[in-house]
């Protein structure tokens, strides 16, 4: 079946540092989200992408969308300690509504 | 975005009973889905609920188990039966928004957090 491997698996980084993570795959996809889940909270959307080669910001993070459809990235920058929590990568499955996830990328930021 | 709500928001059962999960949306939607989080694991769909049809469920996934309703447009209710230790998960509602018309986004209640003994 598809597959998301996301990484680095986990992270520890300096408060201020900047913070890179991707999400790869063997399939295409043509749309990927990424959201951040914190302890006992349903996933919060951060930056969804809907066409190959797109960047896109939201604030302190930019998210692109890889020119060969199966990968995405996410970058943080000048991380601060509410950044803390799991990322995770989510690609939509071609004709359907449904999303595949990633398999998370956890967060830890040392102030 | 829509405003999801999950009921409970937590439970701890005992093995062999059911438990049944609710989930409400501020706004009509067509589908809804329910995703399972395991201990420290990503999301996996189980089944997505539309109104007025039967729900359809993932590989691995069956409908004896994890019995779905969706009454409405703004409801729908997950069953866990027969629960094992196994089935101590994260369950989560989500709803797909709408960007460009094709709803591209999903957006997730808060979860159930259950734990079966």
């Amino acid at each position: 079946g598809q597959q998301l491997n996301q990484s680095p698996q986990s992270m520890f980084i300096q408060e201020g540092e900047d913070v890179s993570m991707n999400c790869t795959s063997s399939s295409i996809f043509n749309t990927w989200l990424w959201y951040k889940q914190d302890p006992g909270e349903g996933p919060v959307l951060l930056i969804a992408l809907y066409k190959a080669g797109e960047l896109t910001s939201n604030g302190r993070l930019t998210a692109q969308f890889g020119i060969t459809r199966k990968d995405s990235f996410l970058n943080i920058s000048a991380s601060i300690p509410s950044d803390v929590g799991i990322y995770f990568c989510a690609g939509r499955v071609s004709g359907t509504y449904k999303y595949i996830f990633g398999t998370g990328t956890r967060l830890k930021v040392l102030a | 975005s829509a405003v999801i709500s999950q009921k409970p928001s937590r439970d701890i059962c005992q093995r062999g009973t059911s438990l049944t999960i609710q989930c409400q949306v501020d706004s009509q939607v067509t589908m809804m889905f329910w995703y399972r989080q395991q201990p420290g694991q990503s999301l996996t769909l189980i089944a997505t609920a539309n109104q007025g049809s039967e729900a359809t469920y993932e590989s691995g996934f069956v409908i004896d188990k994890f019995p779905i309703s969706r009454p409405n447009l703004t409801f729908s209710t997950l069953t866990v039966s027969n629960m094992s230790p196994e089935d101590s998960s994260i369950y989560l509602c989500s709803v797909p928004g709408v960007a460009g018309g094709s709803y591209n986004e999903q957006f997730f209640g808060p979860g159930t957090r259950l734990t079966v003994l």
